[in-house]
């Protein structure tokens, strides 16, 4: 079972709705990320929070906008997206401030847009 | 500019035998990587990792060997089993020495399939 708890599994929206994708790790972890991952494609970075904070946006569109509310939580709001943004979004984290770290995944959302 | 290649999309091996599988990478500033499995509809699974410092780092039947110098690292899986069938991933990132702002760049993956 993995330890990063992702909602839903699955979610079909339309181009002019908003919805958000959810991520919760109770491993103590102070940074989390999230991943877009394309059919036959490796996992591609799209965001780092650190410590609640935004660190790195990998020139990400604004139609995605990430949110840290605590320690815990991961969301990703989505707004006006296109069809090309239809993937699986994957959610990790990892510890911080102990040298290497892996980072650890949940199951995704897989996002399709109509 | 792909800098981290698994040149092999697929690898296919007998049960009890040795699965090797292998990762190249261009980028000299990493300085640690990762192997993930993936199953159909889960997310990457971590399995192993080995910091540039060494050269081998063993975990039960995986085993991760480090080349520096040709830039190459593989994952050895002795003996295999058929639940070892799976898209398994290289993984590299430069420049973490504890802190958080790592970035993980992911090979394309090779897909495993030990057979019974």
């Amino acid at each position: 079972d993995t330890e990063v708890t992702q909602t839903p599994k699955h979610l079909v929206m339309g181009m002019t709705n908003k919805k958000s994708l959810k991520c919760e790790q109770h491993m103590g972890h102070r940074a989390m990320y999230w991943y877009k991952q394309k059919a036959k494609k490796p996992p591609e970075l799209m965001f780092v929070y650190s410590y609640e904070k935004l660190s790195i946006n990998e020139s990400v569109p604004s139609r995605f906008s990430p949110e840290c509310p605590n320690s815990s939580l991961l969301n990703l709001h989505l707004h006006a997206l296109q069809p090309e943004d239809s993937a699986l979004y994957l959610c990790a984290s990892s510890q911080v401030g102990l040298g290497n770290q892996p980072q650890h995944f949940g199951d995704g959302t897989r996002l399709s847009i109509l | 500019d792909q800098q981290v290649k698994q040149n092999s999309p697929s690898l296919s091996v007998q049960e009890g035998r040795i699965s090797i599988l292998n990762c190249d990478y261009t980028n000299s500033m990493f300085d640690y990587f990762l192997w993930y499995k993936k199953y159909p509809a889960e997310g990457p699974t971590f399995l192993i990792s080995i910091s540039s410092i060494k050269d081998k780092n063993e975990d039960g039947r995986f085993t991760v060997f480090l080349n520096k110098s040709a830039k190459h690292l593989s994952l050895h899986i002795v003996p295999s089993q058929p639940g070892d069938s799976a898209v398994y991933f290289c993984a590299a990132s430069a420049g973490n020495s504890g802190g958080s702002n790592y970035k993980l760049t992911f090979g394309k993956g090779t897909l495993l399939t030990v057979n019974p």
